[in-house]
């Protein structure tokens, strides 16, 4: 059965730098979807994206995040500059009913 | 504005005890779809089921069973003889087709030997 892949499932990063998390749809999907969820809270939509762009994003995903598709594979959410405040397990989520990645939880230092 | 409301943020019963997780939400959407998900200490979500808003039978999966009643907006979840393997956090959410997911808060479920 086809699944989710993202990588890495760790990344500890120090604050300021930028990092890029990356996953691996299920290939005839044409839905994408990333959601963070904080240690110990609920998990909440960052955003979704379909015919290579962004079709809704939520309130925190601010100008400090980014997404895009860049090779037809890959969909990839960036940090461009992490706060401590960004450490959280983001999930990366494809197709229409949404199957869910394993996660990558990130920690900034 | 969608809403999941998991009022039980902790519960803790003993093993072969049944559970019941409430799940209330908040939706103008006629068409709707509610979603349970499990997640153990590994950290993953796993999918344990969808319901769409036109479907109020019950659902039963092995030990696990949903009660939908639209009348009072819950979408409750039941674990029948509960194991040890049972313990996580369980998440209700509500959604659409091609749309966001809105989770509730979880509720930790500890199942003692």
């Amino acid at each position: 059965e086809p699944e989710v892949t993202q990588t890495p499932s760790h990344q500890v990063t120090q604050m300021g730098q930028e990092v890029i998390l990356r996953c691996v749809p299920i290939s005839n999907h044409l839905y994408f979807y990333w959601y963070r969820q904080i240690l110990g809270q609920k998990v909440e939509f960052l955003v979704s994206f379909y015919n290579n762009e962004i079709s809704e994003k939520s309130e925190i995903f601010d100008d400090q995040f980014s997404v895009e598709r860049p090779d037809g594979s890959n969909f990839t959410l960036k940090i461009r500059s992490t706060k401590l405040e960004d450490s959280a397990m983001y999930f990366c989520a494809s197709g229409e009913w949404q199957y869910f990645g394993p996660g990558t939880r990130l920690t900034v230092t | 504005a969608q809403k999941v409301t998991q009022a039980q943020t902790e519960i803790s019963v003993v093993e072969k005890e049944d559970v019941t997780l409430d799940c209330v939400y908040e939706t103008r959407d006629t068409t709707y779809y509610l979603f349970w998900y499990k997640q153990p200490p590994s950290g993953e979500l796993v999918f344990l089921i969808r319901r769409n808003s036109f479907d109020e039978q019950n659902e039963i999966s092995g030990r696990y069973s949903w009660n939908f009643q639209k009348s009072t907006s819950s979408f409750n979840f039941t674990i029948t003889a509960s194991q040890v393997v049972d313990s996580a956090v369980y998440f209700c959410a509500l959604g659409n087709r091609d749309d966001k997911i809105i989770f509730g808060k979880g509720t930790r479920l500890h199942i003692l030997p």
